[in-house]
């Protein structure tokens, strides 16, 4: 089974609305991370937002923000009114494991293009 | 500075040839790691290290060693190329310390193609 499932591999929005990015997770782990991170053309990997599993609250940073639902075991990114530059790839991530035995699971990314 | 640099940043190369790939961080962080992305796939972890004497396979280490020279340098060695190991390797760094616990932090990539 899939650890991490992004079901949307493309999505296209218009400038200014917000979006939504899907990310599922599986694990048995009581404590994990959960993580997103943007891939522009240019390729570098770049990290935007942290959710831990014993989080009370959604994790936000600026215009991302975490739709964090534990029992859905889904961590959705939303992007508030989103800018061309927010064209690229985004990827889950699931941090699990005991301390010292840490592993990283990437989903396969959303492809999100803004529209002018 | 950028806080995790690659070298070289794109490399092209002909099957059967030793090809090393390195890795250098100012972060400060014990933990580093190898990745490689392909078309339509996430990240795939090849090696990762949590300190300089701890040096583990990920999940697709065959044909790829490493080596942890000191604590900011994290070398990817391919003993000889093939071309399906044509891809982008990202080197990352975290601290499993922190409010952001093992946060992983990726260098620019290099992208690698094997002729």
């Amino acid at each position: 089974a899939q650890k991490i499932t992004q079901t949307q591999p493309g999505m296209f929005v218009q400038e200014k609305e917000a979006v939504t990015l899907d990310c599922t997770y599986d694990t048995s782990d009581p404590s994990y991370g959960l993580f997103w991170y943007k891939q522009p053309s240019s390729g570098e990997m770049i990290f935007l937002i942290y959710q831990g599993s014993y989080d009370q609250q959604n994790a936000t940073e600026g215009r991302y923000s975490l739709n964090f639902q534990k029992a859905r075991k889904s961590a959705n990114l939303v992007i508030s009114a989103s800018q061309l530059g927010d064209s690229a790839m985004y990827f889950c991530a699931m941090r699990e494991g005991a301390f010292g035995n840490e592993k990283l699971t990437f989903g396969t990314g959303t492809r999100l293009t803004i529209i002018p | 500075d950028a806080d995790v640099t690659q070298t070289p940043r794109n490399r092209i190369t002909k099957t059967g040839k030793r090809i090393m790939l390195e890795c250098s961080q100012t972060k400060g962080h014990d933990r580093m790691y190898w990745y490689r992305q392909d078309p339509g796939l996430g990240l795939r972890l090849i090696y990762y290290s949590f300190d300089v004497k701890d040096i583990n396979k990920g999940e697709i280490s065959d044909g790829y060693s490493v080596s942890r020279q000191a604590q900011a340098k994290f070398s990817l060695s391919l003993e000889s190329a093939i071309p399906n190991q044509t891809a982008l390797y990202f080197c990352a760094t975290s601290d499993p310390g922190g409010y952001q616990r093992d946060t992983q932090y990726f260098g620019p990539g290099t992208r690698l193609t094997v002729l």
